[in-house]
């Protein structure tokens, strides 16, 4: 059964950082592309960063570009994301999602988000 | 990046009721459109991926059409356990960005 778990979410300072984990199990997991999306309490779903297989490519939203880094671990079968200079309105439960393709910003074909875990909620507060 | 918009961003409806929600984007994105159901307190789940193909496992009441700008999501007769929020993503340029949601309610 394909899985994938967060974790890493919590309470946060403006200014401070996190770093978000997924775990993956029962797929091959260096044959897809990862990605993080993200939603707000009460709205809807924002895609934050994306991974392709190898790491050779990656991408961010407009929103975290320079603050956040999306990184995986093959070996380890997990993918992570550091959050710094965190800001209220990142406050979201982060959802991580499985891609149905090998590059994350492969656009060939209508690749989308096959499985998502629970998500791990961020709350960025004073 | 592309906008997606969606239309009616809620709507009532009964059951056996046939529901069509509409996606419309700010380019052509041929029929790079995938649309996801979500209910509350879950993640988001794949219903329809390039404009028009059934997820495995998802039911047959849901179809998808539509190419360029104009997408539709249909649920031919609405069950119980259909009642949720939906979203339409285009994959046809990075960022991949959603819609806004269409609440579907009794």
């Amino acid at each position: 059964e394909v899985q994938v778990v967060e974790s890493g979410g919590g309470l946060v300072q403006p200014g401070g950082s996190l770093r978000l984990s997924c775990a993956a199990s029962g797929f091959t997991f260096d044959d897809y592309a990862m990605n993080w999306v993200r939603q707000a309490p009460g709205k809807g779903l924002e895609w934050v960063s994306g991974i392709s297989w190898n790491s050779g490519t990656k991408g961010y939203a407009d929103s975290v570009k320079g603050r956040f880094t999306i990184s995986r671990d093959n070996a380890k079968n997990s993918l992570h994301l550091q959050m710094n200079n965190l800001k209220p309105e990142d406050t979201a439960l982060y959802y991580c999602a499985k891609d149905t393709g090998t590059y994350y910003d492969s656009t060939l074909a209508s690749y989308f988000f096959d499985s998502w875990g629970q998500g791990t909620l961020v709350t960025v507060s004073s | 990046d592309i906008q997606m918009t969606q239309s009616p961003p809620s709507l009532s409806a009964s059951v056996g009721d046939r529901v069509s929600i509409t996606c419309r984007a700010s380019q052509t994105i041929s029929t790079h459109l995938n649309w996801y159901q979500q209910k509350p307190g879950k993640p988001p789940q794949v219903l329809i991926y390039g404009a028009s193909t059934l997820q495995s496992g998802a039911p047959s009441r849901f179809s998808g059409s539509g190419s360029g700008t104009d997408f539709t999501l249909t649920i031919r007769s609405l069950q119980a356990e259909d009642f949720a929020t939906y979203y339409c993503q285009q994959s046809y340029k990075i960022p991949r960005t959603f819609g806004q949601g269409t609440r579907v309610e009794i």
